[in-house]
């Protein structure tokens, strides 16, 4: 059974701290990761893509791969109450000979003003 | 500038009816897929399309029905509605091809069904 795991929360950060969102996976092989964000009652949105080992920053966001461990991580800096949402880590494996997409249940992150 | 547009957007059916659920993409992507998204299971793929005139089952295809019309739409039909259908079901494409596909995943907003 290929797997993405996450925490499915929810958890709660202060207003201007980092938030950290963790996501492991079964697949081993797997080279294609990407983290959306999803707000209650919408639909999930990209707002990261790694494909290689260390980290990867985009404004407040930093997503971080370590294929040894089989983990990826995303850290949102200065957290504001408009980042509160569902977080969903997506990892591409190979299932029955074609490459899907796995997504984790996501976390769910609540930052308080 | 659309990107992936979902029709409709919520629906009510009694068990035993049928219906289509309508997907465009405009962004001339190559892979389509349908996803059902209930609590605390997440997403799962119902049935994608890795190109034109091609599809396959994903994890929980009983029940549904597909067909990639033309490369910018992708429909997905129950031909017998049943409560346990009750979900909300996302339409999706990327660039990507047949199995070499590893790009990012586009959402539309969704569809809202409820079988009484």
């Amino acid at each position: 059974q290929k797997e993405v795991e996450q925490n499915s929360g929810p958890l709660s950060v202060p207003e201007g701290a980092i938030a950290s969102l963790n996501c492991t996976y079964s697949d081993r092989g797997s080279q294609s990761f990407f983290w959306y964000r999803q707000y209650s009652g919408k639909s999930p949105e990209l707002i990261m893509s790694i494909y290689s080992n260390g980290d990867k920053e985009d404004g407040r966001f930093t997503a971080q791969l370590n294929k040894a461990s089989q983990y990826v991580s995303l850290l949102i800096r200065d957290s504001q109450p408009s980042d509160s949402a569902t977080y969903l880590c997506a990892v591409n494996m190979i299932i029955q000979g074609a490459q899907k997409l796995v997504f984790g249940q996501g976390t769910r992150l609540t930052i308080n003003p | 500038n659309a990107g992936v547009t979902q029709t409709p957007k919520f629906q009510v059916l009694k068990t035993g009816q049928s219906m289509t659920l309508q997907c465009a993409q405009d962004m001339n992507h190559n892979s389509m897929y349908w996803y059902r998204q209930d609590p605390g299971m997440g997403l799962r793929l119902i049935y994608y399309s890795a190109s034109e005139g091609t599809t396959d089952k994903g994890e929980v295809p009983n029940g549904y029905n597909v067909s990639r019309l033309n490369k910018r739409e992708f429909s997905l039909r129950l031909e017998s509605a049943a409560p346990s259908q009750t979900s909300v079901y996302f339409c999706a494409s990327d660039e990507g091809q047949g199995a070499a596909s590893n790009q990012p995943q586009h959402f539309g907003d969704g569809t809202r069904l409820s079988i009484l």
